[in-house]
């Protein structure tokens, strides 16, 4: 079946410093590709999709860009924030389905 | 703009009781998703409604889980005769007809089974 597999367990940052999470994923068809993000006490938030090959999907200063040759969707920042430490969520949904594959999650903490 | 609701926000059962999870879309969307998730499993689907019909319930546990749409600003888990590894943060997500792959996610409700 699909799958997601992402940098697993915790990335430790200070502020300023630049991010990457790696995701690369697995799927019979062509996907669309999703980050979340998810802070304590809440639902995981729609961060950002991408759906065609080298489409690249952005918010809050977060990027990543579809790339089908290596099936990756990996998130970059230049810069992060204390208030940027949460756990984020690579995730896929195949052609014409709706059931979100999500990756198990990388804890990022960002040190002041 | 009200998003996703979920009652209660945390419930403590006892083993062997019910619990009935309570969600509301947001107005306007069409699709409603509930999933669960655990640290070790992390986030698994359970099931779907398009227009408040069931579409999936593929990932609903076979014995003791149902859930319903009576209308299409509600929806309900229910969990009968509760056991300890049914504890885990159970999700309600909703999206907008024809863009059911962007779900927009509640706060959750966390279920204890003692």
């Amino acid at each position: 079946g699909d799958s997601v597999t992402q940098t697993e367990g915790q990335v430790a940052l200070s502020e300023e410093d630049f991010l990457t999470i790696h995701c690369n994923y697995s799927a019979s068809g062509y996907p669309a590709l999703f980050w979340y993000v998810q802070y304590p006490g809440e639902g995981p938030q729609f961060l950002f999709r991408a759906s065609r090959d080298k489409e690249k999907g952005s918010s809050r200063g977060f990027e990543a860009t579809y790339d089908k040759g290596t099936t990756s969707f990996h998130l970059r920042k230049a810069s992060v924030q204390e208030s940027d430490s949460a756990v984020y969520y690579c995730a896929l949904v195949d052609t014409n389905a709706y059931k979100v594959i999500f990756g198990k999650g990388t804890h990022l903490h960002v040190l002041p | 703009n009200a998003g996703v609701i979920q009652t209660p926000r945390h419930k403590v059962t006892g083993k062997g009781q019910e619990a009935t999870l309570w969600c509301e879309p947001i107005s306007g969307h069409s699709a409603v998703f509930w999933y669960r998730q655990t640290i070790v499993q992390g986030l698994e689907f359970l099931t779907y409604f398009r227009n408040q019909a069931p579409i999936d319930d593929s990932g609903m546990p076979k014995e003791r889980f149902s859930a319903q749409m009576p209308n299409q600003s509600h929806s309900t888990l229910k969990i009968q005769s509760t056991q300890p590894q049914d504890s885990a943060v159970y999700l309600c997500a909703s999206s907008l007809e024809g863009n059911q792959d962007t779900q927009y996610f509640g706060p959750g409700t966390r279920l204890l089974v003692l």
